[in-house]
């Protein structure tokens, strides 16, 4: 079957960083993606990984082991703005059958 | 905002009734999908699609049907809605290759009384 899990909510302090965690279980495996949604707005792409390693894109990182079915997504210098939840979401197959599967997302909250 | 829009972008309406929930792209995107989002369960996918006239369904679609009859327009119909179907609505488009991110529009709140 598949799984996707992510912790439901976190908390942290401003100019601090935090990882948010994401394992898989699916039945194929091509990419995984990191979206940032804010309370009452749409989900917006963060990045995207489909090898292993560390995608670097300026406060925002993310990470993928594909072997553990594990990743994460790390925030450094964190500021207010970015209280939101944040979606883990898996896409299995390439192609017209290569639709996203999403976790329940982790709320962040981001404190003074 | 990728040249999403949705429409409307609020609804209440009662139980029995067909409600149509419109999702329209000025970019030319071949793929094209509609989510709901529900506290404690994410985001699920109703239905895509892959082109004109090309659909299919996705983990949520009973009660659920979409049409696509243009390149810019896909369309989600409740043929008769359920309080169950109270929900906040999704349309994302994407390039479809392996590695494009779908794109989100604003989202449509809908309300089954």
């Amino acid at each position: 079957g598949q799984n996707i899990d992510q912790p439901t909510e976190m908390t942290a302090t401003e100019g601090a960083i935090v990882q948010i965690n994401c394992t898989y279980q699916t039945s194929g495996f091509n990419g995984l993606f990191w979206y940032q949604q804010h309370a009452g707005e749409a989900p917006t792409f963060l990045s995207y990984n489909v090898l292993d390693g560390l995608e670097e894109k300026g406060r925002f990182s993310s990470f993928l082991s594909r072997s553990k079915g594990y990743s994460y997504l790390l925030l450094k210098e964190l500021q207010m703005k970015d209280s939101a939840s944040y979606l883990c979401a898996v896409r299995e197959r390439g192609g017209s059958q290569g639709n996203l599967i999403f976790g329940k997302g982790t709320k962040l909250s981001v404190k003074p | 905002d990728a040249g999403i829009t949705q429409s409307p972008r609020h609804k209440v309406t009662e139980t029995g009734t067909p409600v149509t929930l419109r999702c329209h792209q000025t970019e030319n995107h071949r793929y094209m999908y509609w989510y709901r989002q529900d506290p404690g369960h994410g985001l699920r996918l109703i239905h895509y699609s892959y082109g004109v006239k090309d659909t299919d369904k996705g983990e949520v679609s009973d009660g659920y049907s979409v049409s696509r009859s243009k390149t810019e327009d896909f369309l989600l119909t409740l043929e008769s809605a359920t309080s169950s179907q109270t929900s906040v609505y999704f349309c994302a488009i994407s390039l479809g290759t392996s590695g494009s991110e779908q794109y989100f529009g604003p989202g449509t709140r809908l309300t089954v009384t």
